[in-house]
């Protein structure tokens, strides 16, 4: 099984402001994936971030408000840009096992609060 | 478009009883439903199928997939307190990138 770090756990921002969170898999994956979820809500694919090309947008998420990095088939960020108080949501990245048809696994989270 | 249906979508039970969660999938060319607890922030994984008809086991958990009338049970059996958390059901459709589609979750509570 992958394990997958990610921080920071938790942060407070201020609305206007931008948050880069970062998630570390300890074995090469192809793809990683960023979720997020709203209070109360289940988890809403972001995008999918390829190593060597432009991440892959769901709909209703875009570049510039979600921008995202891969520079390594280890590690990606996912940067909250221009924050506003409807950002406030978990973000989890999320990597498949090992393996076709194996199980996804998850980051421990990030907790945004925008106030 | 691709959907994951969780029903109900909360339930409270009491230490001991037997719970069943239901998981229907709308996914093209399905691969794989899977389940997850999901206590704090991180879901943590339970269960993969692929296959119908196949029950999975562990400990007082398990789950069987149908794969003709689209969909999965998880079953709880002797719930506990620390059963308590959102349970998710995951489909894995027709690309092989591990992109996952999730269903609204089921939120268990157990009182002793």
């Amino acid at each position: 099984s992958a394990v997958i770090s990610q921080k920071p756990s938790r942060d407070i921002c201020q609305r206007g402001t931008s948050l880069t969170i970062q998630c570390q898999v300890d074995s090469q994956v192809t793809m990683m994936f960023w979720y997020r979820q709203q209070p109360g809500q289940s988890l809403t694919l972001i995008a999918t971030a390829n190593q060597g090309s432009e991440a892959t947008y769901e709909s209703g998420f875009v570049i510039d408000k979600f921008p995202i990095s891969r520079p390594n088939l280890t590690f990606s960020t996912l940067t909250v840009s221009n924050m506003s108080p409807e950002d406030s949501s978990i973000y989890l990245c999320s990597a498949p096992g090992q393996g076709a048809g194996t199980e996804a696994f998850f980051g421990q989270g990030t907790r945004l609060t925008v106030v | 478009e691709d959907k994951v249906v969780q029903s109900p979508l909360s339930l409270v039970v009491h230490e001991g009883d037997t719970v069943t969660l239901n998981c229907s999938y709308e996914v093209t060319n399905f691969r794989s439903l899977l389940w997850y607890k999901q206590e704090k922030k991180a879901p943590t994984f339970l269960f993969m199928l692929t296959s119908s008809g196949i029950e999975k086991k562990s400990g007082r958990l398990s789950s069987i997939l149908d794969k003709k009338e689209l969909f999965s049970i998880l079953n709880i059996t002797a719930t506990q307190t620390g059963d308590s958390a959102v349970y998710l059901c995951a489909s894995r459709g027709s690309s092989n990138t591990g992109k996952l589609i999730f269903g609204q979750g089921t939120t268990l509570q157990v009182k002793p």
